[in-house]
């Protein structure tokens, strides 16, 4: 079945450092790949999206680019601020929608 | 716009007892879904609907049970709350059609305690 791996957190980064966050995934066919982002007692937003192989796709300084060939979809940003702290979900659609699959998710928590 | 709309906010429920989960979405999707998340833990689907008169079960589905008579809304019925449904849960809803998937957009959540 279709999988999604993150890499464990919890991350802990200090104000301006560069940000990586890795995400690999299993899926037939050609999903689409998508991360969200949780604050603190809110739901999931949609931080960004790619539907289709070397597509990147990006929001708010963030970037993540659907590598096919390596089926990753790492999230980076060069400057992260103390209001980024917030946990990172990578997930995959196939079957046109019938499918959504969520990572576990990385807490990432910058200092000031 | 209201988007996905979920009550309550916050309930705490004693062992055996019943309650329904509130979800409804004004976007005029076709998909949405339940999902559950345990502390420090990803999303569990629970069921999902692929359109009104249509549900089927996720990862998770035992303990609950779903009904969709409108587009609209989807509300989550859990019969004999049992501890291990203490979780945080959260309603989705998507357009998927014409080969496009439109990504999931989720309510606040719903934080349920049982004690």
């Amino acid at each position: 079945g279709n999988s999604v791996t993150q890499m464990e957190g919890p991350v802990t980064l200090s104000e301006e450092a560069f940000l990586t966050i890795n995400c690999t995934y299993t899926a037939t066919g050609y999903p689409s790949l998508f991360w969200y982002v949780q604050y603190p007692g809110e739901g999931l937003q949609l931080l960004l999206k790619a539907t289709k192989a070397d597509d990147k796709g990006s929001n708010k300084g963030f970037e993540a680019t659907y590598r096919k060939e390596t089926t990753s979809f790492h999230l980076e940003k060069g400057s992260v601020q103390v209001s980024d702290s917030a946990v990172y979900f990578c997930a995959l659609s196939s079957d046109y929608g019938q499918n959504f699959v969520f990572g576990p998710g990385t807490r990432l928590s910058v200092l000031p | 716009n209201a988007g996905v709309t979920q009550t309550p906010k916050f309930r705490i429920l004693k062992i055996g007892q019943s309650m329904t989960l509130q979800c409804t979405q004004d976007m005029n999707h076709n998909y949405m879904y339940w999902y559950r998340q345990d502390p420090g833990m990803g999303l569990k689907l629970i069921y999902y609907s692929v359109g009104a008169g249509i549900t089927d079960k996720g990862e998770v589905p035992n303990g609950y049970n779903v009904s969709r008579s409108t587009t609209e809304d989807f509300p989550l019925r859990l019969e004999l709350a049992a501890p291990s449904q203490t979780s945080v849960y959260f309603c989705a809803s998507s357009y998927s059609g014409d080969r496009l998937v439109v990504e999931l957009f989720f309510g606040e959540g719903s934080r349920l305690t049982v004690l």
